[in-house]
């Protein structure tokens, strides 16, 4: 099955600095790549997603890319704000199925 | 509606007790899904249902039992749980998914803390 690793585990960057969270897959299969903030005690919510047929997606502070060959993607978080401070999970779907297969997870704090 | 919504909020319960969790969503998702979350940990899936069928069990154990009434509900029925089954339950739903269609957004709800004592 598909195995998704993410990194780092914690990260902490000043207001106004930009945030990088990685994550690898194993499955070519894999076609959907969605990404979810959770705030302590709340429900993980989709903040942005890409599919295989894009490189890159963009909403206001927030990119996501992908790079299918190397078989791994990124969230970028530009401009911080201590709003942004959550823990964040990367995840990988297959075209076969309604499985998502999660990352470890990313705490990210954004220090003012 | 763009809302999944679940009951209760919290639940205590012994490890007799017998007690259920409900999860309902009106956005006519034909996909629904549990899932346990530990603290600070990812999902982890524990049943897909399918145009109200069970189409993915993870190997859960038998003190949990999922069903699935109508479209819109989603429940899961708790019986003997031991005091490592404390965590988050969280229900999701989302378009169904199958071979060569794009795969949908899932659309958490609030989830259920249970503790068991």
């Amino acid at each position: 099955g598909e195995n998704v690793e993410q990194h780092p585990s914690t990260l902490s960057v000043q207001e106004g600095d930009s945030a990088v969270i990685k994550c690898t897959y194993s499955d070519s299969a894999s076609n959907y790549f969605p990404w979810y903030k959770q705030e302590l005690g709340k429900r993980p919510q989709l903040i942005i997603d890409i599919r295989s047929n894009v490189g890159e997606k963009k909403d206001q502070r927030i990119a996501v890319t992908l790079n299918k060959t190397a078989k791994h993607f990124s969230l970028h978080i530009t401009e911080t704000q201590p709003e942004d401070s959550a823990v964040y999970f990367c995840a990988a779907s297959p075209n076969t199925g309604n499985q998502f297969y999660f990352g470890t997870g990313t705490s990210l704090t954004v220090i003012p | 509606d763009t809302e999944v919504t679940q009951t209760p909020k919290h639940l205590v319960m012994g490890m007799t007790n017998k007690k259920s969790l409900k999860c309902e969503q009106h956005m006519g998702h034909r996909a629904m899904y549990w899932y346990k979350q530990k603290a600070k940990k990812p999902p982890e899936l524990m049943f897909v249902y399918s145009y109200e069928k069970l189409s993915i069990n993870e190997s859960v154990p038998s003190r949990f039992s999922p069903e699935c009434p109508n479209s819109s509900l989603l429940n899961l029925h708790l019986h003997a749980l031991q005091p490592e089954d404390s965590a988050l339950y969280l229900c999701a739903s989302s378009q169904v998914t199958g071979t060569g269609v794009l795969t949908y957004e899932q659309y958490f709800g609030p989830g259920t803390r249970l503790t068991v004592t």
